[in-house]
């Protein structure tokens, strides 16, 4: 069990660039998850995926955010047009369906 | 909107003594309740769970759940300075997304 892996580690853009940040669940795990989480706060939930199939939004996604997974396997966050308060660390969590959730090391983005 | 809170802290414990952390949510209809553990700078690990259908221990650790007063609780018993992190308590509806406090900081003093 390798345990959810995310990449990059860290990324610094400036604003009105985009980015994309991958996760890699855990193997058997069919759902993955996407959080953010800012200085002091909880993680706040984005979207989640069962399978390949994207089954809930946040209203904090908003359109210039984008979620993919594929094949089932591996999912991209994509943020377009990056904005300083988009600075935050970004979590993936994966499980299996109504169990509980193993989080990734994060992707912490600085937007300056 | 539904929501958890708990105590920012931050709680100073002596090495050795039992640290009792708590949260409570406000949707009722809450079914599964988690514990991470955050380091600074790390990602939230998992330390604790618990279903709507009674308390559980696990080494050092004990949560409980109080339903009628939407109320959740970690104890950590003989606690150590390693055991120094923010503690995020979350809970989840339907075994889908995970609703977060904001987490309590403790810190043991050796």
């Amino acid at each position: 069990d390798t345990g959810v892996s995310q990449d990059p580690r860290h990324k610094i853009t400036k604003r009105g660039q985009n980015v994309t940040f991958r996760c890699d669940p855990i193997s058997e795990h069919n759902r993955l998850y996407w959080y953010r989480q800012t200085l002091g706060q909880g993680p706040e939930f984005l979207t989640y995926f069962q399978n390949e199939a994207q089954l809930e939004k946040s209203r904090l996604l908003s359109d210039r955010f984008s979620a993919e997974r594929p094949k089932g396997s591996f999912s991209t966050l994509e943020i377009q047009r990056t904005e300083q308060g988009d600075s935050a660390m970004y979590l993936c969590a994966s499980s299996l369906v109504t169990s509980e959730q193993y989080f990734g090391p994060g992707t912490r983005l600085t937007v300056t | 909107q539904k929501e958890v809170e708990q105590n920012s802290g931050p709680l100073s414990v002596p090495e050795g003594a039992i640290a009792s952390l708590n949260c409570t949510y406000s949707d009722r209809g809450s079914q599964s309740f988690f514990w991470y553990r955050q380091y600074s700078g790390k990602s939230p690990e998992l330390i604790m769970f618990i279903y709507s259908n009674g308390d559980k221990e696990d080494g050092r650790f004990t949560a409980q759940l109080n339903k009628a007063s939407q109320y959740v609780s970690l104890l950590i018993r003989d606690s150590q300075p390693s055991d120094s992190a923010t503690y995020l308590c979350a809970v989840t509806e339907y075994g889908n997304k995970l609703v977060f406090g904001a987490g309590t900081i403790l810190r043991v003093k050796s």
